[in-house]
């Protein structure tokens, strides 16, 4: 079974340009969801997908930051203008789904991250 | 705003040495629990979770943990460390309610086990 594959695995970007990170999940996977982890801090939390629909989004930083999931697939991260402060590990997870139980108990299945540089 | 702590920024410790990571959590209600591992170049994968019965949890690779809720801790364990065992480690919670499963995370804690 494929893991959660992310594209590209560097980006590196002048500020104010626009970049799109991509996220394929495990096959089957419902759960979709987007942390970040900016350098020296904690992994944090950006949003959840359920299937095409953003369940919740409350850790988005601002609205330079755009999620979709189209057709309940692969999900992209475009962030337009890009500022300094978005440098860091964007990281994808998937998970299978199912019962409200199981968003708390399920496994969140990871990608090896993206990693920004604003510049 | 609930969170979770890690006690031990970077931990160097001898090959067969007894580790034991921290890891306290601030909420008040019903919590899963979940150690994660990435080891050098790879993915962020799961050692172990809890969040029922047994409040001892083994994992792989002879990680296990122990919950205590009076404490709200979840302090990782393993009794003899291997150098493969280099790696951050990260505690992380999802706390019921409020939250769809979403990852509360710590800092992470880097081990470094000299051969």
């Amino acid at each position: 079974e494929a893991g959660v594959t992310q594209f590209p695995s560097h980006s590196v970007i002048e500020k104010g340009q626009t970049v799109t990170l991509r996220c394929d999940p495990i096959s089957g996977h419902d759960n979709l969801y987007w942390y970040r982890r900016v350098m020296g801090k904690e992994i944090k939390f950006l949003l959840h997908f359920v299937k095409e629909s953003k369940q919740d989004e409350s850790g988005m930083p601002n609205n330079r930051f755009l999620a979709e999931r189209t057709g309940g697939t692969y999900s992209t991260l475009k962030v337009q203008p890009a500022e300094l402060e978005d440098s860091g590990v964007y990281f994808c997870a998937s998970s299978h789904g199912g019962s409200q139980q199981l968003l708390y108990t399920d496994t969140q299945y990871f990608g090896p991250g993206t990693r920004l540089t604003v510049l | 705003a609930q969170s979770v702590s890690q006690h031990n920024h970077h931990v160097i410790l001898s090959e067969a040495a007894s580790l034991e990571l921290g890891c306290n959590y601030s909420y008040g209600g019903t919590v899963n629990l979940f150690w994660y591992v990435q080891y050098p170049g790879q993915h962020l994968q799961l050692l172990l979770k809890y969040f029922s019965g047994d409040p001892l949890v083994k994992g792989i690779k002879g990680f296990e943990a122990e919950f205590i809720k009076s404490k709200f801790s979840f302090n990782l364990r393993k009794p003899s460390v291997q150098w493969s065992d280099t790696a951050e480690y990260f505690c992380a919670v999802t706390p019921y309610g409020g939250s769809q499963g979403n990852l509360i995370f710590g800092k992470g804690t880097k081990l470094s086990v000299k051969p």
